[in-house]
């Protein structure tokens, strides 16, 4: 059983760039979650989806970010117009229902130049 | 507005000894605790839980102890060895006050722990 699977594994972007974050959860895992870890500090939760639906945005800044699980393929996470705050390590996550373990992937290491 | 802290960023002990990480938290409606271990460049990797409705859970090295009145947890690994050097993360999850899980993890800033041989 694959685990949760996350490309690019590192992606350099310009300022003012886009950026696209891919994840594919585990088989039979219906539930994504995003972290972003920023240097030196721990895991930030971003956002919460379910297939076709966005269940927790409390943590994703209100500008620039978007994240989507459409029925068919990977959750994507969009970052519009980078800075270079947006430097960071992303992870995904996904559990096979709400509130209990969740896996996490490799990460995706954003370096915004 | 950190809810759960773990307030000593490294640990460093020898092979053989326990090792013991401490958490704290303050969001009463915080009841299911993980712990992570995490190596560099690679993603969190979930170690043991425990539960509200208990004080402890073991699993082979790695014991969880929860003290709700005092809002702390701590993870104890016995013996500690070298292969444990890596980054601890403490974990919390609730419900609301309608009983929906939070479902996202709400994590500490992490602790390091180095051991010696």
């Amino acid at each position: 059983n694959a685990g949760v699977m996350q490309n690019p594994r590192h992606l350099v972007r310009r300022r003012g760039q886009e950026a696209r974050l891919r994840c594919s959860p585990m088989k039979g895992h219906s539930h994504v979650y995003w972290y972003r870890q920023l240097p030196e500090e721990g895991l930030k939760f971003m956002v919460y989806l379910q297939k076709e639906n966005i269940i927790d945005e409390s943590g994703m800044p209100k500008e620039r970010f978007s994240a989507e699980f459409p029925k068919e393929g990977p959750s994507i996470l969009r970052i519009q117009q980078v800075v270079r705050g947006d430097s960071a390590a992303y992870f995904c996550a996904s559990s096979p229902e709400t509130g209990g373990k969740q896996y996490f992937g490799p990460g995706t290491r954003l370096t915004v130049t | 507005d950190q809810q759960v802290k773990q307030n000593s960023p490294s640990l460093s002990v020898q092979e053989g000894r326990i090792s013991i990480l401490n958490c704290d938290y303050t969001n009463s409606m915080f009841d299911y605790f993980l712990w992570y271990k995490k190596y560099p460049a690679e993603g969190p990797t979930f170690l043991i839980s425990i539960s509200s409705i208990k004080d402890k859970n073991e699993d082979g090295r790695f014991t969880v102890f929860l003290n709700k009145s005092a809002k702390h947890l701590s993870l104890h690994i016995v013996p500690s060895q070298p292969g444990d050097s890596a980054v601890y993360f403490c974990a919390a999850s609730g419900t609301d006050a309608g009983g929906t899980s939070y479902g996202k993890l709400t994590f500490g800033q992490g602790t390091i722990l180095t051991v010696h041989p």
